[in-house]
């Protein structure tokens, strides 16, 4: 069965430098997302993106954050100068047109120090 | 605003009980979702229900929705030690899939 997948599982970065999260969505799903979940919390929407551009982003999505396509297959998120409350798992989900659930990779632990 | 939010926050029951879970929204939605998760690791896709349904069946699964009172209900019958795991209940906050609300989840326990 086709699998989202998420590299690196666990990445640990000082305070302040930038980090690259990467995502291969399903190959033939068009809509892409990301959030995030700080241990014991809910789950957070960070944004949408579907035909190359950002379709929804949440309030936690601001000018430090970025995602890319880079490559037609690759899905990135990148967190320009990361702070300590950005330690979270960050998990990638991709979806097929229409009205189906998203399929979540298994997460990305991030932790600043 | 919250979006999602399930009671109760913890469940405890015995095999072969069954499990029910509610969810209550707050603005209008075009479908519903339930997710589990296992110990912090991916969300897996359980049941999608649209806005103008009432109730779905998946296995074991049952979901209904009640638009009129921005709730939903998950009924895991006959439940199995496996099905220990937080369950989650999503909205897509009438964006029509661009944007996923997730509430903060039931942790069930299923005692052998």
């Amino acid at each position: 069965e086709p699998e989202v997948t998420q590299t690196p599982s666990h990445q640990v970065t000082q305070m302040g430098q930038e980090v690259i999260l990467r995502c291969v969505p399903i190959s033939n799903h068009l809509y892409f997302y990301w959030y995030r979940q700080i241990l014991g919390q809910k789950v957070e929407f960070l944004v949408s993106f579907y035909n190359n551009e950002i379709s929804e982003k949440s309030e936690i999505f601001d000018d430090q954050f970025s995602v890319e396509r880079p490559d037609g297959s690759n899905f990135t998120l990148k967190i320009r100068s990361t702070k300590l409350e950005d330690s979270a798992m960050y998990f990638c989900a991709s979806r097929i047109q229409g009205l189906r659930g998203e399929v979540f990779g298994p997460g990305t632990r991030l932790t600043v120090l | 605003s919250q979006q999602g939010e399930e009671d109760p926050q913890a469940l405890s029951i015995q095999e072969g009980e069954n499990a029910t879970m509610n969810c209550s929204y707050k603005t209008s939605i075009n479908n519903l979702q339930w997710y589990r998760q296992n110990s912090g690791r991916g969300l897996v896709h359980l049941i999608l229900i649209r806005s103008n349904e009432r109730e779905k069946h998946s296995g074991r699964l049952r979901v209904t929705l009640d638009t009129s009172k921005k709730s939903s209900s998950l009924l895991i019958t006959a439940s199995r030690a496996a099905d220990t795991a937080s369950y989650f209940c999503a909205t897509d906050a009438g964006t029509g899939g661009f944007k996923t609300i997730f509430g903060a989840g039931t942790r069930l326990f299923v005692k052998a």
